[in-house]
C-alpha cells in the first residue's frame, strides 16, 4: 500500500516568512509523528499526535512551530517567522498504536531558509 | 532521560568486506524498544528491525544480523560481505514504553561507504 508521503519535497523561503509542510499518514495509522534532521545529525522529536488525544508537544523548539492533525488523517506543521536555523529536513511518520508501533517514515521535506 | 550513542560517525570499507556498526543506549526504563533504521542518499528512512528489551536473542536476516547485549546496553548492527547498495547512514533508536513518551530517541547516525 501506500507510504507515509510528504509535500513539498523542497520549500525555499526568506527569513521572517511563515511555511507550511504537509504530512499524509499511512491509512489506518493513528499515530503521527514529526521530527527535524538538521544537516549531518540525528532527528529530533518535535510533535506526536495520537487520536484524538491532545498532542505531545514536548518536542517543538519554540512558539514559532504549531502543527495540526484533522482526525486521523493529513497533519500540517508550521512554523511562523522563519529563521535561518530552521533549515533542515522535516519528516512525518506514521504508526499502529496497537502493540509494538513501528514508525515509519515519509521522505521528508527539505526546508532552506534564506 | 534517554540517550542512544552512535560513535562512529563515519565508516568506509571495501565490497564484501564485513562491517559492525556500534549503538549504545541508555535508560532508565526495564521495558523498551530498539531500532535501526536506513538512511540511503535519496533520504527516506527504511525500518530494518525492532527488537524489544526482554528478547535478547540474535537475529538474522539475509546479510544483516544484530547483537543485543543488555549486560552492555549494546545493540550493535552487522553487514557481513557488504555491497556498494549498503552504502547509507544508519541510525539506532531507542523507545521507552513507560508514560505516555512513544517517540524515538535516535542515535546521531553512521555514515557508511562502501567502496567497490
Amino acid at each position: 500500500g501506500a507510504g507515509v508521503s510528504q509535500s513539498p519535497s523542497n520549500k525555499v523561503t526568506e527569513k521572517g516568512k511563515d511555511v507550511e509542510l504537509r504530512c499524509d499518514p499511512i491509512s489506518g495509522h493513528t499515530a503521527l509523528y514529526w521530527y527535524r534532521q538538521r544537516l549531518g545529525q540525528g532527528l529530533e522529536f518535535l510533535i506526536y499526535f495520537q487520536g484524538n488525544s491532545a498532542p505531545d508537544k514536548s518536542g517543538l523548539p519554540s512558539d514559532r512551530f504549531s502543527a495540526e492533525r484533522t482526525g486521523e488523517s493529513v497533519s500540517t506543521l508550521t512554523i511562523q517567522r522563519t529563521q535561518q536555523e530552521d533549515s533542515a529536513v522535516y519528516l512525518c511518520a506514521s504508526s499502529h498504536t496497537l502493540g509494538v508501533d513501528t514508525q515509519y517514515f515519509g521522505p521528508g521535506t527539505r526546508l532552506t531558509v534564506l | 532521560a534517554q540517550k542512544v550513542t552512535q560513535a562512529q560517525t563515519e565508516i568506509s570499507v571495501v565490497e564484501k568486506e564485513d562491517v559492525t556498526l556500534d549503538c549504545v543506549y541508555e535508560t532508565r526504563d526495564t521495558t523498551y524498544y530498539l531500532f535501526w533504521y536506513k538512511q540511503p542518499p535519496s533520504g527516506e528512512l527504511v525500518f530494518l528491525i525492532r527488537r524489544n528489551s526482554f528478547d535478547e536473542q540474535n537475529e538474522i536476516s539475509g546479510r544483516y544480523s544484530w547483537n543485543f547485549q543488555k549486560s552492555t546496553s549494546s545493540f550493535n548492527f552487522t553487514i557481513t560481505a557488504s555491497q556498494v547498495v549498503d552504502s547509507a547512514v544508519y541510525f539506532c533508536a531507542l523507545r521507552i514504553t513507560s508514560g505516555s513518551a512513544r517517540q524515538l530517541t535516535f542515535g546521531s547516525g553512521t555514515q557508511l561507504t562502501v567502496l567497490p
